[in-house]
């Protein structure tokens, strides 16, 4: 069974669009993240979310819009795709948003934008 | 703010030669530190952690020591083999920031037959 699995694995599309990455956990936990990782291997934080509630909301445009309709389940959608979003998206969980407790991450989407 | 700094460049190697990556790190309070492994074309897996001043990290023959007077955890193994070829990613969180992840920039390791 997948811990943390991300749908789709690659995403190619055109700039303007809309598109949305799935991200579901099956470890029971209370937080989950998402992160972007550039061509160069550096990753931020982008979002967490501790309970369906938003508690890390890093600054990234407002074109990128989390949503978590229950605690195991956290989307990301993105309007106006740019050249500058292609990256890969990782979501992450942990049992909970205190410090110090592992994050399990994803496979990732690998975004590519035309 | 909490950052993480690791040794600049890719890491060439050979089979079962010894492995040091360098890790230092600013932070507020007292972070947990972790180190990350990402190999190509998947996420990340932890590979070793630790949370207070002393205590050894170890995993898969990794090693690494939270050292709170030079601000250090540096990552080390002593004989490396073909599949530990990967991206290493030092990190902290803190009890102040919502577990938040940062990351070094990241260091890719090959190694070679």
């Amino acid at each position: 069974d997948t811990a943390v699995s991300q749908t789709p694995k690659y995403l190619v599309t055109q700039m303007g669009n809309d598109k949305s990455i799935k991200c579901e956990q099956n470890l029971g936990h209370d937080t989950m993240y998402w992160y972007k990782q550039d061509s160069k291997k550096f990753l931020k934080i982008m979002f967490s979310y501790n309970n369906k509630e938003l508690i890390i909301n890093e600054t990234v445009p407002n074109r990128f819009s989390p949503k978590s309709p229950d605690k195991a389940h956290l989307n990301l959608h993105i309007n106006s795709l740019e050249l500058g979003d292609s990256a890969v998206y990782f979501c992450a969980s942990s049992r909970d948003n205190l410090g110090g407790q592992p994050q399990h991450f994803g496979d990732g989407t690998r975004l590519s934008i035309l | 703010g909490n950052s993480v700094t690791q040794m600049e460049g890719p890491v060439t190697l050979s089979e079962e030669a010894f492995l040091t990556i360098n890790c230092t790190y600013t932070a507020t309070g007292y972070p947990s530190l972790f180190w990350y492994v990402q190999y190509p074309g998947e996420g990340l897996q932890l590979l070793l952690k630790a949370t207070k001043a002393d205590d050894k990290g170890s995993n898969k023959g990794f090693e690494a020591t939270y050292r709170k007077e030079t601000t250090s955890f540096h990552l080390e193994k002593g004989s490396v083999q073909v599949s530990d070829s990967a991206v290493y990613f030092c990190a902290l969180s803190t009890n102040y920031g919502n577990n938040r992840l940062a990351f070094g920039k990241g260091n890719q390791v090959v190694v070679i037959p």
